[in-house]
């Protein structure tokens, strides 16, 4: 069965460094997402992609974060300069229409120092 | 406000006893609604999804969920818990739209005795 994958699994870093969070959705997926679940909290989503280009995004979503799809496989989520309240579970979910479910990954941990 | 509510932030139910999770919801439309569940460390799994017809879905592990639009809910069932069923629960809504994000509940916390 086809599934999200999501590298790496566990990342540190030390506050004010820039890390990037890859995803590569399966493979006929058209919607890509990007969620976090800060320890012990509720899945809050962060941004949608469709086409190139962001659908919709969250308060969250500020200028420090972006994404993008360079390669037309690999779906990233790009922190310009962590803070520590940025530690958190990070969830990359794709889907295909007309179908609404949403298929996630396995999660990102980043651990901000 | 869109919201999720699931009131029960952590249930004990003892193995072999049935389940009900509670889940709640205000949303605009009618929604697609789902059931997450998330073991430790792990990352989401859908339990069951609704979308439209028959308002009593099946769903994997024995799972079944009721959609009931009248309530506003969409509560999760078990009839007999395994003590593997011990993990985070999540109810989540949708728009029947695309490209639109899932709005999730804080979680449920199941414990299985035994």
């Amino acid at each position: 069965e086809p599934e999200v994958t999501q590298t790496p699994s566990h990342q540190v870093t030390q506050m004010g460094q820039e890390v990037i969070l890859r995803c590569v959705p399966i493979s006929n997926h058209l919607y890509f997402y990007w969620y976090r679940q800060i320890l012990g909290q509720k899945v809050e989503f962060l941004v949608s992609f469709y086409n190139n280009e962001i659908s919709e995004k969250s308060e969250i979503f500020d200028d420090q974060f972006s994404v993008e799809r360079p390669d037309g496989s690999n779906f990233t989520l790009k922190i310009r300069s962590t803070k520590l309240e940025d530690s958190a579970m990070y969830f990359c979910a794709t889907k295909r229409e007309p179908y609404n479910e949403q298929f996630f990954g396995p999660g990102t941990r980043l651990t901000v120092l | 406000a869109q919201s999720v509510t699931q009131p029960d932030i952590h249930i004990t139910v003892s193995e072999g006893a049935s389940l009900e999770l509670r889940c709640n919801y205000s949303y605009g439309a009618t929604p697609y609604l789902f059931w997450y569940v998330q073991s430790p460390g792990q990352g989401l799994q859908l339990l069951l999804k609704y979308f439209s017809g028959d308002t009593l879905v099946q769903g994997i592990k024995g799972f079944e969920a009721e959609f009931k639009r009248s309530q506003s809910s969409f509560n999760l069932r078990k009839p007999s818990v395994h003590w593997s069923d011990a993990a985070e629960y999540f109810c989540a809504v949708g728009a029947r739209q695309a490209g639109t994000a899932l709005i999730f509940g804080k979680g449920t916390t199941l414990s299985v005795s035994s």
